[in-house]
């Protein structure tokens, strides 16, 4: 089983769509969990950090699910600009502490 | 203001030449890393430096050399360059420790090329 696993799609919806991105991880010490966005030929950048209790920034509402080790990115409202690469971020724990990057889900919204 | 900065931007070279790319971030991070972006776009870590010491070493081909002259550079020497070498070259930094809570910001990427 991979480390960090996400869906590459890609996920094509229309504007105003509502859109989930899963992420599942396989290390359960894991403590830190994030979603970066990485536009196309562009550098990541940190969309939002994972907590446990769940959080919501604007239209971008994150979840953990610590019992089944999956974490979650939901879209409202989608919008053209939301177009992007979604990267799923989970951290190594123990000894060799670093960050495990999940491939990406490519999202395209539509006119 | 750049944060975190790298040079070159693109970088095309023949196979068997030696380059290196810079990487300098003015935001008084602890931490400094060169992550590997290759074309199925798979983002993976190769070294980490945590104030100029080396914390992180990834199987990468010894070809690759970190050098970390202070905590605001990391610089990456590769010898010998091969097809594979091919790829996006991304520097970034955080405030502390690998796999901490901290955000990494990443410079704009090397896009280098072996022909």
């Amino acid at each position: 089983r991979k480390e960090v696993e996400q869906d590459p799609g890609p996920f094509n919806v229309p504007e105003g769509a509502t859109v989930a991105f899963n992420c599942t991880y396989s290390n359960s010490a894991s403590q830190s969990f994030f979603w970066y966005r990485q536009d196309c030929r562009k550098e990541p950048k940190l969309l939002m950090s994972v907590y446990s209790s769940g959080n919501e920034d604007g239209r971008f509402t994150a979840q953990l699910n610590r019992a089944s080790q999956y974490i979650s990115l939901l879209i409202r409202d989608s919008k053209l600009s939301d177009s992007a690469t979604y990267l799923c971020v989970v951290n190594k724990a123990g000894n060799n502490r670093k960050l495990i990057w999940g491939l990406g889900t490519s999202l395209a919204v539509n006119p | 203001d750049t944060a975190v900065s790298q040079t070159p931007k693109y970088l095309v070279t023949q196979m068997g030449n030696d380059k290196s790319i810079k990487c300098e971030q003015n935001l008084g991070h602890d931490t400094m890393y060169w992550y590997k972006q290759d074309s199925k776009k798979f983002l993976k870590i190769m070294f980490s430096y945590n104030n100029k010491e080396l914390i992180i070493n990834e199987t990468v081909p010894n070809r690759f050399s970190p050098k970390s002259p202070d905590k605001a550079h990391l610089n990456l020497h590769i010898n010998s360059l091969e097809l594979g070498d091919s790829a996006v070259y991304f520097c970034a930094s955080s405030l502390a420790y690998p796999g901490s809570t901290d955000t990494q910001y990443f410079g704009p990427g090397t896009r280098l090329t072996v022909l």
